[in-house]
């Protein structure tokens, strides 16, 4: 099935630093979702996008449905040691189906 | 209200026997996805149902691998005569979709070893 292009795959940062990463996709979707997902457990969603150009925030993070429709970002801002994870997007289309990212493994250093 | 849930949590099963993995969907849900996830690896989309239909099962294997989500009680994915390339973290994720847009919330997973 499709997959979306998620990058970075994988980052190493310093507590307090702001995080980045997006995804992108060869079509078009309704929904773009956020999920953090640690070691032994589900993924857990973070924030869910419905329209295009939409900007939300939860706490520290904020992110972004691209106005194409194709793409969607995710920020971090001052990081701590918790947001360690796999944090994947994914995208949903007209026929209810959901695509996944491949995720980013985020590591914080103290 | 409660989340998905999924059981049993852990599964230990020897070659040529049969796992049964059951998921619960959130109150009001009435979709069903079943996902594969290897260590290391994203999530494999398996199977796609609603209420006593599959909507998609592109991504399941055609022999050995069943799903069923009955009118009644939880979704079950079935996997037939068990070999170790099955082991895995199996998860199930539900959505209440009535059309345009959707938000699927998982549950906590399956993880099957097969001996």
């Amino acid at each position: 099935g499709q997959q979306l292009n998620q990058s970075p795959q994988s980052m190493f940062i310093q507590e307090g630093e702001d995080v980045s990463m997006n995804c992108t996709s060869s079509s078009i979707f309704n929904t773009w979702l956020w999920y953090k997902q640690e070691p032994g457990e589900g993924p857990v969603l973070l924030i869910a996008l419905y329209k295009a150009g939409e900007l939300t925030s939860n706490g520290r993070l904020t992110a972004q449905f691209g106005i194409t429709r194709k793409d969607s970002f995710l920020n971090i801002s001052a990081s701590i040691p918790s947001d360690v994870g796999i944090y994947f997007c994914a995208g949903q289309t007209t026929g209810n189906q959901f695509y996944f990212g491949t995720g980013t493994s985020l590591t914080v250093i103290p | 209200n409660a989340g998905v849930m999924q059981n049993p949590r852990h599964l230990v099963r020897r070659r040529g026997q049969e796992a049964r993995l059951r998921c619960s969907p959130m109150k009001g849900h009435s979709h069903v996805y079943w996902y594969r996830q290897l260590p290391e690896e994203g999530l494999k989309f398996m199977v796609y149902l609603q209420k006593e239909n599959i909507i998609d099962e592109s991504g399941m294997p055609k022999e050995r691998f069943s799903a069923e989500f009955p009118k009644e009680g939880p979704s079950i994915l079935r996997i037939q005569q068990v070999v170790r390339g099955d082991s895995a973290a199996y998860f199930c994720a539900s959505s209440p979709w009535a059309g345009g847009t959707d938000t699927q919330y998982f549950g906590p997973g399956t993880r099957l070893t097969v001996l």
